[in-house]
């Protein structure tokens, strides 16, 4: 079955760029109708979306985010990657990734999650 | 922007309880709603799609119900597994969000 694994930097000083990348394998990311996202967990707290991509290559990002968040995909890869820019201490969390489909043929939920990365802005 | 609110916050049940987890949308979504376990170290894993469905897998102690503005999550017998922190999240044309999330605690 599908599985996803984050991989970047665990530690970003303030101001830099966030990078991370998500490896999808046992699947192409190109096939289907998935969308790709990611999704973060400061420690002790709820989970937050920051955005995400159709196989299309459309994205969408949360509101609060929108400026500083840009996903990309690259298909010869089979990656996913997120940016992040203009990092704060408020930016510490556990970043996830995660595909979602739609069960019920209308709205998508994410049924596979990598298995998190931490990332500590900090310097 | 639709926001998501739980209720309770913490819970604490002791096993074979019956538990009820609320979710409240500020806006009618219909039916677009899910419901995650997560267990502390672990990413979440999906239990209920559109609001009722039960993923395949997910034992039958876990039902969901609602559409539009308020939402339940059940979960009939608790067993020792059941012990995580559960959200949920509603998907629409320029989002996700998810709620703030509820932790089940042993009594």
């Amino acid at each position: 079955q599908v599985q996803l694994q984050e991989s970047g930097p665990g530690l970003v000083k303030p101001s830099q760029t966030l990078s991370l990348t998500c490896t999808v394998s046992n699947g192409s990311i190109s096939s289907g109708n998935y969308y790709w996202g990611w999704i973060r967990q400061p420690a002790g707290k709820g989970l937050e979306w920051l955005g995400r991509i159709y196989v299309t290559g459309s994205t969408e990002y949360h509101p609060s985010l929108k400026s500083r968040v840009t996903i990309s995909v690259d298909t010869s890869k089979n990656q996913f990657s997120l940016e992040l820019s203009s990092v704060t201490a408020a930016d510490t969390a556990v970043y996830y990734c995660a595909r979602a489909r739609r069960p019920g043929g209308y709205y998508y939920y994410m049924d596979v999650w990598g298995k998190g990365t931490t990332v500590t802005v900090s310097s | 922007a639709i926001q998501l609110t739980q209720s309770p916050s913490s819970l604490s049940a002791s096993v074979g309880d019956s538990v009820t987890i609320t979710c409240r949308s500020s806006q009618d979504i219909n039916s677009a709603l899910a419901w995650y376990q997560q267990k502390p170290g672990r990413a979440p894993t999906l239990l209920i799609y559109d609001a009722s469905s039960l993923k395949s897998g997910v034992p039958l102690r876990f039902s969901g119900s609602g559409s539009g503005t308020d939402f339940t999550l059940t979960i009939s017998s608790l067993q020792p597994e059941d012990f995580a922190t559960y959200s949920c999240q509603h998907f629409n044309s320029y989002q996700w969000t998810f709620g703030q999330g509820t932790k089940v605690e042993i009594k």
